[in-house]
């Protein structure tokens, strides 16, 4: 009964790699989110796309990048790692309809960056 | 002033007690009201949802808008352990579909045995 699905549970990867992290949806979605979640700081948006090869920037981009090459899968892309990315990261997905109820996330990722 | 204010708790309660969660907003513009609870590592999954103001319920839990203060809570009946997880608010103007959603910070909650 999974439909958010996150490639990885927990991740170790070391400062100045470049990190996917793949996200796969399989409720026909249109809308697609990447969230960090940090003690303290809450949910911060980093990108949404709207449609398939779609990106728009959320409140935290920097040091980030996405892909949406198929409806279904959503990836998020650390160009350069830092410790500072240490982070659980959370995919959500949505309809893009007027009167949907809010999201489905996917279970997270727990990145570590040493 | 933030968009949506979440007490983060700890809220410490027996087993058994009647829990109490709130946020407040300051868009007069959301109508979409729902909650989310997230245990531990996990991600968060949608517990209730309410449109424009009243209260709406589901077994033990209920969700009440006030539009007019705004002001919305969640109610836990009857707590249990399993409870114990971090509830997080979360509002939009249309749904969540064409705006996105606001959330609150979250509120953890621990029921005690």
């Amino acid at each position: 009964d999974v439909k958010v699905t996150q490639s990885s549970r927990y991740l170790v990867k070391r400062t100045g790699e470049k990190v996917f992290l793949e996200c796969v949806q399989d409720m026909d979605h249109e809308n697609m989110f990447w969230y960090r979640q940090d003690p303290g700081l809450g949910l911060r948006l980093i990108y949404f796309s709207y449609d398939v090869k779609m990106k728009e920037k959320g409140d935290i981009p920097e040091g980030y990048s996405v892909s949406r090459e198929k409806k279904e899968r959503f990836s998020l892309i650390l160009e350069s790692a830092s410790t500072n990315q240490t982070s659980m990261y959370l995919c959500a997905s949505s309809f893009r309809g007027q009167g949907s109820y809010g999201y489905t996330f996917g279970s997270g990722t727990r990145l570590t960056v040493v | 002033q933030k968009e949506v204010e979440q007490d983060p708790g700890p809220l410490s309660v027996p087993e058994g007690a009647i829990v109490s969660l709130n946020c407040t907003y300051s868009n007069s513009a959301f109508q979409y009201f729902m909650w989310y609870r997230q245990y531990s590592r996990k991600g968060p999954e949608l517990l209730m949802y309410t449109y424009s103001s009243g209260n709406k319920e589901d077994g033990r839990f209920t969700a009440q808008v006030d539009k007019s203060s705004k002001y919305i809570s969640l109610f836990i009946r009857d707590s249990q352990p399993s409870d114990s997880a971090t509830y997080l608010c979360a509002m939009s103007e249309t749904g969540g579909g064409a705006d996105g959603l606001t959330f609150g910070k979250g509120t953890h909650l621990i029921i005690q045995p």
